[in-house]
């Protein structure tokens, strides 16, 4: 299958400052990313989708100035969590899909666990 | 809003038995269901998918089932192992916004006992 790194795979940050996570396809066009958030035992929760050059589209209750996304160009999309409280650790995972509207497996990256203290 | 609900959450089987995991979902647009497997620590994979056009899928050990008109799909694991051991994810997606989206149910915890 294809490959989805994601980087860093862990970090710890200090409460009030951000965060920026990678996620790169390496052998594919990523036209679109999901960025997903993981709580402990829990199912993977949509936070956004991004199409390469657009806007991200992001699910009810997340917020977009809080959690930026980027996604530049067809193999990085990346997430910035800005003034990082305690509340915002958790596990992030990326997951990105070639194609256009079709329905194509979705790769993912392997995730970053993020501590604010 | 779009949903999907997932069960059971936890399933515990003795090794050869079978293991059903069953998923219900809300948008009737619905029209790709993946399966996922997550290993402790690692990231999800694919372990089989199926598209609304099609009522059944095998591969080898594993096997899903759609009904469309009842909103259900299921994961069948025949034979099962100790390496079968993970959280499953079942998914649909739907076309929304111009994105095709991934929905995730809540997981289930398989475990498979010697």
């Amino acid at each position: 299958g294809a490959v989805v790194s994601q980087h860093p795979s862990r970090v710890i940050c200090k409460s009030g400052t951000s965060v920026k996570i990678e996620c790169r396809s390496l052998d594919f066009q990523a036209t679109t990313m999901f960025w997903y958030r993981q709580f402990p035992k829990q199912s993977l929760m949509l936070m956004a989708t991004s199409n390469e050059g657009s806007k991200a589209t992001y699910e009810q209750g997340v917020e977009k100035d809080k959690f930026l996304i980027n996604h530049a160009s067809l193999t990085l999309s990346t997430l910035t969590v800005t003034s990082a409280h305690p509340e915002d650790s958790s596990f992030y995972i990326c997951s990105a899909r070639g194609g256009s509207i079709k329905d194509t497996e979705a790769f993912f990256g392997q995730g970053t666990r993020l501590t604010v203290v | 809003g779009e949903n999907v609900e997932q069960h059971p959450s936890t399933l515990s089987v003795q090794e050869g038995d079978s293991a059903v995991i069953k998923c219900t979902y809300s948008d009737s647009a619905s029209n790709y269901f993946p399966w996922y497997k997550q290993e402790l620590g690692k990231r999800p994979q694919l372990i089989i998918d199926i598209r609304s056009n099609v009522g059944e899928k095998k591969d080898q050990r594993i096997a899903v089932t759609l009904n469309k008109t009842a909103k259900h799909f299921s994961l069948h694991i025949t034979e099962t192992q100790p390496e079968d051991s993970a959280v499953y994810f079942c998914a649909a997606s739907i076309l929304s916004g111009g994105y095709n989206k991934l929905i995730f149910g809540a997981g289930t915890r398989l475990a498979v006992h010697p």
